[in-house]
């Protein structure tokens, strides 16, 4: 049972570059979640879903957008990567938003050179 | 605007010792509260999820407890193995409608062989 799988681990960019990062659960859950963790900050979310073709902005959404196109992924885009955005994202999904615990992915840990 | 604080930053015991870690948030609003584990480079792991209606939950040699009114929980360690060493994340779901959850910046415990 896989769980939350996030794709890339690791990777590398330039200022103005732009990439796409996958998160994929196989628990037919319903909610799913991007957050960002930085050192001293803790983990903030940047959007959320509530579904297959929703999306919300949570705390931290600028210089982000996300994509629901189907139940089991959440893409997370940057489109003009900034240094500001070095950080590890993590995806986390749930069944309940209220009655049942978040389950993440490993993270991706994202540099903007 | 929700603040979760976590006490202390850091521990450092010998194994065998019981411990309590401390999380406090500003807001009692809450739906539920979650303790995690975070592993060097890895993702976040689900320890316990205690409900707003709930004073305590209970997992192997670990025990949360939650006073809502107060802002208060705690999760005890009882008989700490090296195995333990990690940070713990509290975090809160807010209720009013925003999904994710808010996190406290951890308390990293060493448990010393």
């Amino acid at each position: 049972n896989a769980g939350v799988t996030q794709t890339p681990k690791f990777r590398v960019l330039k200022t103005g570059q732009s990439m796409t990062l996958l998160c994929a659960q196989d628990m037919n859950h319903e909610y799913m979640y991007w957050y960002r963790q930085d050192p001293g900050m803790g983990l903030r979310l940047i959007h959320y879903s509530v579904g297959e073709g929703t999306t919300a902005k949570g705390e931290v959404p600028d210089g982000y957008n996300v994509s629901r196109l189907k139940k089991q992924n959440f893409l997370l885009g940057l489109e003009s990567a900034a240094p500001s955005q070095t950080s590890v994202y993590f995806c986390a999904s749930s069944y309940s938003a209220v009655y049942q615990p978040q389950h993440f992915g490993d993270g991706t840990r994202l540099s903007i050179l | 605007k929700q603040e979760v604080t976590q006490i202390p930053a850091a521990l450092s015991v010998p194994e065998g010792e019981n411990l309590v870690l401390n999380c406090s948030f500003t807001d009692s609003a809450i739906y539920n509260l979650q303790w995690f584990r975070q592993d060097p480079g890895k993702g976040l792991t689900s320890l316990l999820l205690i409900q707003s209606s709930q004073r305590e939950q209970t997992s192997g040699r670990l025990n949360a407890s939650l006073d809502k009114s107060s802002g208060r929980s705690t999760l005890y360690i009882a008989a700490s193995q090296p195995g333990d060493s990690a940070t713990y994340l509290c975090a809160v779901r807010q209720g009013g409608g925003a999904d994710g959850l808010t996190f406290g910046k951890g308390t990293h415990l060493i448990i010393q062989p």
